[in-house]
């Protein structure tokens, strides 16, 4: 079956530091996998998505940035954390599909920035 | 626009009550259609789905859901609520990239 992995769980960071947040998928190959952001009253935004090794689509301008070095692993990253970059942060993977994808999501990384 | 809105922010439901909760959307498309559940500080789990067919589908946990295509809407529904049940439910909407709305909060009291 398939799983899926992100770490760190939770995470508290100085304004201006970096950022790296990682998740990564078992059970499956060539995933679509997505990054969102949920802020508490806003559901989930999404930010960032990938179809492949190196093919990273960004949905909204932003402070942070996405990498996908292997085809199962999903890194978001950041050079200068913002206080509006604080939140929850959910990974989720899809299997392609032409008749429709379900998309399925980690536990989530909660990042407080200071 | 692609939107997606869950009219209710809270709702609360007696243990053992029958619960309904609303979603609408407006989309170009006829598009997929899921509902999510999340407990506090989790992840969230797929409840059930709508991609064609029959209109009324059955998820986990005792959950089903209708598609009203002349109503633009994706009603979530069971029975009888159960404690367990309190969370927060989310409604998506999409192909590839999903739009969420932007969640309802279950209670349930005993």
């Amino acid at each position: 079956s398939q799983t899926i992995h992100q770490w760190p769980a939770t995470l508290v960071q100085p304004v201006g530091s970096p950022l790296s947040l990682e998740c990564t998928v078992e059970g499956t190959s060539n995933p679509n996998l997505y990054w969102y952001r949920q802020a508490a009253g806003r559901g989930l935004q999404l930010l960032f998505y990938s179809v492949g090794i190196g093919q990273i689509s960004s949905e909204v301008p932003q402070n942070l940035s996405a990498s996908r070095p292997q085809d199962r692993q999903f890194i978001l990253s950041s050079k200068k954390l913002l206080l509006s970059d604080s939140g929850f942060y959910l990974c989720a993977w899809s299997a392609r599909s032409r008749g429709g994808e379900t998309q399925y999501f980690g536990p989530g990384t909660r990042l407080l920035v200071l | 626009a692609q939107s997606v809105t869950q009219p209710d922010i809270h709702i609360t439901v007696s243990e053992g009550a029958s619960l309904e909760l609303r979603c609408n959307y407006s989309y170009g498309a006829t598009p997929y259609l899921f509902w999510y559940v999340q407990s506090p500080g989790q992840g969230l789990q797929l409840l059930l789905k709508y991609f064609s067919g029959d209109t009324l589908v059955q998820g986990i946990k005792g959950f089903e859901a209708e598609f009203k295509r002349s109503q633009s809407s994706f009603n979530l529904r069971k029975p009888s609520v159960h404690w367990s049940d309190a969370a927060e439910y989310f409604c998506a909407v999409g192909f590839q990239k999903l739009v969420f709305g932007t969640g309802t909060r279950l209670l349930v009291s005993p």
